[in-house]
């Protein structure tokens, strides 16, 4: 069964930075089926918002605070500079060989 | 602006059938990919199922397969999703998202519409 796994939660200081790991599971990575990742953002009660895509690609309107990278079988997101409104729950997601999509398990931050 | 407006949900018994519609507007429907994610109380996301610009392609996940149908018409710019068999691991708020063109991504989502199973 094919996964992303994520951690449940992280807490990180304001001002510093954290990384958000998102780890593949049963999928294919030798065969591209771990290239498009995504990375999206949600706030209690609101819809998600796509903060990257293509591993590291910001879409306008992202801050430059928000990268990504990928080695193998992991994926990571890293928040820098982290501030209050980065409190909220984060979902990896990527497309697979059978027109599919997986989501991670997802990571809600705390900026303490 | 481009704006996805979900309706159809509401609650429904365990076997029943229910019809979730998506209203897109701001850009050109018809170039576009489109997609059902859910979220159950408290959970993270699912992706539910997707259907190409000219409906050629489409998939769900296992969860769901064989009981959601997926469909779109674009002269009328609705994605539509058709629920049989609903079970109540079928509860959740149904997010319609828009496919980014560009990637395999979803840039736009609506605010979602609610589905609750139970007798």
């Amino acid at each position: 069964q094919s996964a992303l796994n994520q951690i449940a939660s992280v807490a990180g200081s304001a001002g510093h930075w954290l990384d958000i790991p998102c780890t593949a599971i049963g999928i294919d990575t030798d065969t591209g089926e771990f290239e498009n990742v995504a990375w999206y953002q949600q706030h209690p009660g609101k819809a998600p918002k796509l903060l990257l895509y293509d591993v590291t690609e910001r879409p306008s309107g992202t801050s430059d605070r928000f990268s990504a990278s990928k080695s193998g079988d992991t994926a990571s997101l890293t928040i820098s500079g982290l501030q209050p409104e980065d409190e909220a729950d984060y979902y990896c997601s990527s497309y697979t060989n059978s027109d599919t999509f997986l989501f991670g398990s997802g990571t809600t931050v705390t900026v303490l | 602006e481009v704006q996805l407006v979900e309706s159809g949900g509401g609650l429904v018994q365990p076997g029943r059938s229910l019809r979730l519609s998506c209203a897109a507007s701001g850009f050109t429907f018809d170039d576009y990919a489109m997609h059902w994610v859910r979220q159950a109380p408290g959970k993270g996301l699912e992706w539910v199922s997707g259907i190409s610009w000219n409906s050629g392609s489409i998939g769900y996940a296992d969860s769901v397969k064989g009981r959601f149908t997926i469909s779109r018409d674009n002269a009328k710019n609705s994605l539509y999703l058709q629920m049989n068999s609903l079970r109540a691991e079928d509860t959740a708020l149904y997010y319609c998202a828009k496919e980014s063109g560009y990637s395999y991504a979803f840039d736009y989502w609506g605010q979602g519409t609610l589905v609750t199973v139970s007798s």
